[in-house]
């Protein structure tokens, strides 16, 4: 299985800041997800992370209000821009065991928008 | 694309009974996992299971991939297996395609 450090675990955020997620993987990936889980939902897919390539977005999810990077294969930041608290969620990173596409997730990232 | 259902939404069960969760798949995956979300909102895998019988202590796991469906047996229950119970399938490619569904919210009570 991958190992996957996700950080901050949580934290508390004023409206209209914006934050930085960072996922880091103890071996290099070719993908990087990221998802959403807003209260008593499930996971959806914000966006798939490619090393030296523009991540691709989700229908719903633009690169303004979410931008990624990807600087190296081991490492990816999610932003959440300009928050509201309608971004109060869980967001997780995700990759894909290579051999056969099973996924394992970080710890996530629990944000309360004030 | 995919979609998933699961069944049922809410259980609650006493310590050590056993429990039976349904994942329900509208067409051909090749992978399907369990997941378990604990209170602190991390994912734990559970199985990989895109067919056949899997078993890991008091969890277990089967996919019949001809009728589309996937259950999760829980035995003799404990408190600490509370939280949401998620399944996710794909039917391809790389997880940008993994579906889950909306869970089950599985409590239990000493």
């Amino acid at each position: 299985s991958a190992v996957i450090s996700q950080k901050p675990s949580r934290d508390i955020c004023q409206r209209g800041t914006s934050l930085t997620i960072q996922c880091q993987v103890d071996s290099q990936v070719t993908m990087m997800f990221w998802y959403r889980q807003q209260p008593g939902q499930s996971l959806t897919l914000i966006a798939t992370a490619n090393q030296g390539s523009e991540a691709t977005y989700e229908s719903g999810f633009v690169i303004d209000k979410f931008p990624i990077s990807r600087p190296n294969l081991t490492f990816s930041t999610l932003t959440v821009s300009n928050m509201s608290p309608e971004d109060s969620s869980i967001y997780l990173c995700s990759v894909d065991r290579v051999v056969r596409g099973e996924a394992f997730f970080g710890q996530g990232t629990r944000l309360t928008v004030v | 694309g995919i979609q998933v259902e699961q069944s049922p939404p809410d259980l609650i069960l006493q310590e050590g009974a056993n429990s039976t969760l349904r994942c329900n798949f509208s067409d051909s995956v090749n992978n399907l996992q369990w997941f378990h979300q604990n209170p602190w909102g991390q994912l734990i895998n559970l199985f990989y299971i895109p067919s056949g019988t899997k078993q890991n202590g008091r969890l277990s796991a089967t996919t019949v991939a001809t009728e589309r469906y996937s259950l999760l047996y829980i035995s003799s229950s404990q408190t600490t297996d509370s939280g949401v119970y998620f399944c996710a399938a794909s039917g391809g490619g790389s997880q940008g395609n993994l579906i889950f569904g909306k869970g089950t919210k599985l409590s239990v009570k000493p």
